[in-house]
């Protein structure tokens, strides 16, 4: 079954560390890859997307990600955080031959001053 | 500019009465989702539709039900049969299947 895995459920930094969340997924096809982030009571913006090629995508503000296919993963880092990067954070899949998209359960990020 | 709209942002419903929830886009997108948000589980699939007049039940479809008579509109009904309707809906729309999805700023239901 396709699935979308996110470790991590509550993580915490401080601010000006380097960060990383995990997402590992499960799929059958060739996967499309998103982030997502979302601030309280808000709706989710995308951060970055992995459809082919250089494995290594930049995204807004400040954020990359790295497809490993040998491990299934697609890790969101962040070289300094800021606080205002504290909010919910989402990986999420697709394919090119499928009808939806398919999330992770979330990792809230709490950034200490 | 274009964007997805969701309204209202905060909606109170009493136990037994249907409500419907607005969501309209003006991206010209063909395919619209609803999900449902709980606090620790993410986001679930509960209807979705690819063209005008069609649409398929998500994962957690019981309790709810939706139209799509415009490509503009995918309007959520939450329904007296639903049990646990207090949550936090969100509405999405993508250009075609498997591309990134747009989302509004949802909609926060609260059953009293």
């Amino acid at each position: 079954a396709q699935s979308v895995t996110q470790p991590d459920i509550h993580i915490t930094v401080s601010e000006g560390a380097s960060l990383e969340l995990r997402c590992n997924y499960s799929y059958g096809a060739t996967p499309y890859l998103f982030w997502y982030v979302q601030s309280p009571g808000q709706g989710l913006q995308l951060l970055l997307k992995y459809f082919s090629g250089d494995t290594l995508v930049q995204g807004i503000k400040g954020f990359e990600a790295e497809f490993k296919r040998s491990q299934s993963s697609f890790n969101l880092r962040k070289p300094s955080v800021h606080w205002s990067d504290a909010a919910e954070y989402f990986c999420a899949v697709s394919s090119y031959n499928t009808d939806k998209l398919i999330f992770g359960t979330g990792t809230r990020l709490q950034v200490f001053p | 500019d274009g964007g997805i709209t969701q309204s209202p942002k905060y909606l109170f419903r009493k136990e037994g009465q249907n409500v419907t929830l607005s969501c309209e886009q003006n991206l010209n997108h063909d395919a619209m989702y609803w999900y449902r948000q709980d606090p620790g589980q993410g986001l679930r699939l509960i209807y979705y539709s690819q063209i005008v007049n069609d649409f398929q039940k998500g994962d957690i479809a019981e309790g709810y039900s939706v139209s799509r008579e415009k490509k503009e509109s995918f309007p959520l009904t939450v329904t007296s049969a639903q049990k646990n309707p207090t949550a936090f809906y969100l509405c999405a729309s993508n250009i075609q299947a498997g591309t990134e999805a747009f989302f509004g700023q949802g909609t926060r239901l609260t059953v009293v």
